[in-house]
């Protein structure tokens, strides 16, 4: 089985600065890896995908992650955080030897302090 | 417009009263799932469905039941609904092609359970 561990709740940055959210994850087999975005009182969309090919993957908003198979990390980045990406984080994990199942992890609140 | 409609958005019930939730997408997706979203707990499995009539359970299926009559509808059932139930609820669905959710998720907007 796999899992998928969001190192730090609650991440604060300023406007600005650099974000980085921590995703790290388990499996037995080569993983497919997604973030998604939660903002308030509304579904989770997806950010971007990793599934085969290039490690780094670029998605919406400027966010990027890189995925490091020797780490087994997948975390998420962008360079200069904006208000509007005051947000929760998912993380998640799917393997196809599992039914397809996809686990997530249990989130990531950024807060940006203007 | 590509959507996963879930209704109601809200919902006040009392414990015992059975419920349903539905679930409805428009892209012909073979995969969908319900999750159930805690504080602090991220969002859980509770069933899964990877084409018509195929249902299996997630990580947390007790207290509720589901069918797939149609690739496009997923009802969610609590037939007794119990105060540890209270939760936000959320549809998702994925292409599949038999791997699961090796696609996209596409979600719905959510139903915020209360039972009192």
């Amino acid at each position: 089985a796999q899992s998928v561990t969001q190192l730090g709740s609650h991440v604060s940055v300023s406007e600005g600065a650099l974000v980085l959210l921590r995703c790290n994850y388990s499996s037995s087999v080569p993983p497919y890896l997604f973030w998604y975005v939660q903002y308030p009182n509304q579904g989770l969309q997806l950010l971007l995908k990793y599934t085969t090919g290039a490690t780094l993957v670029k998605g919406i908003n400027g966010f990027e992650a890189e995925f490091k198979k020797s780490e087994t990390s997948f975390h998420l980045t962008k360079p200069s955080a904006h208000m509007s990406d005051a947000a929760e984080y998912f993380c998640a994990v799917t393997v196809n030897t599992n039914a397809g199942k996809s686990t997530f992890g249990d989130g990531t609140t950024l807060t940006v302090k203007p | 417009e590509a959507q996963v409609t879930q209704n109601p958005r809200y919902l006040i019930t009392v414990t015992g009263k059975k419920l349903t939730v539905t679930c409805s997408q428009n892209m012909n997706h073979e995969y969908m799932s319900w999750y159930r979203q805690d504080p602090g707990l991220g969002l859980r499995q509770i069933y899964y469905s990877m084409n018509v009539e195929v249902t299996d359970k997630g990580d947390v299926p007790e207290g509720y039941k589901v069918s797939r009559k149609e690739k496009r509808n997923f009802p969610l059932i609590l037939e007794s609904p119990s105060p540890n139930q209270t939760s936000l609820y959320f549809c998702a669905s994925s292409l599949g092609q038999g791997g699961g959710m090796n696609t996209e998720a596409f979600f719905g907007q959510g139903t915020r359970l209360t039972v009192v």
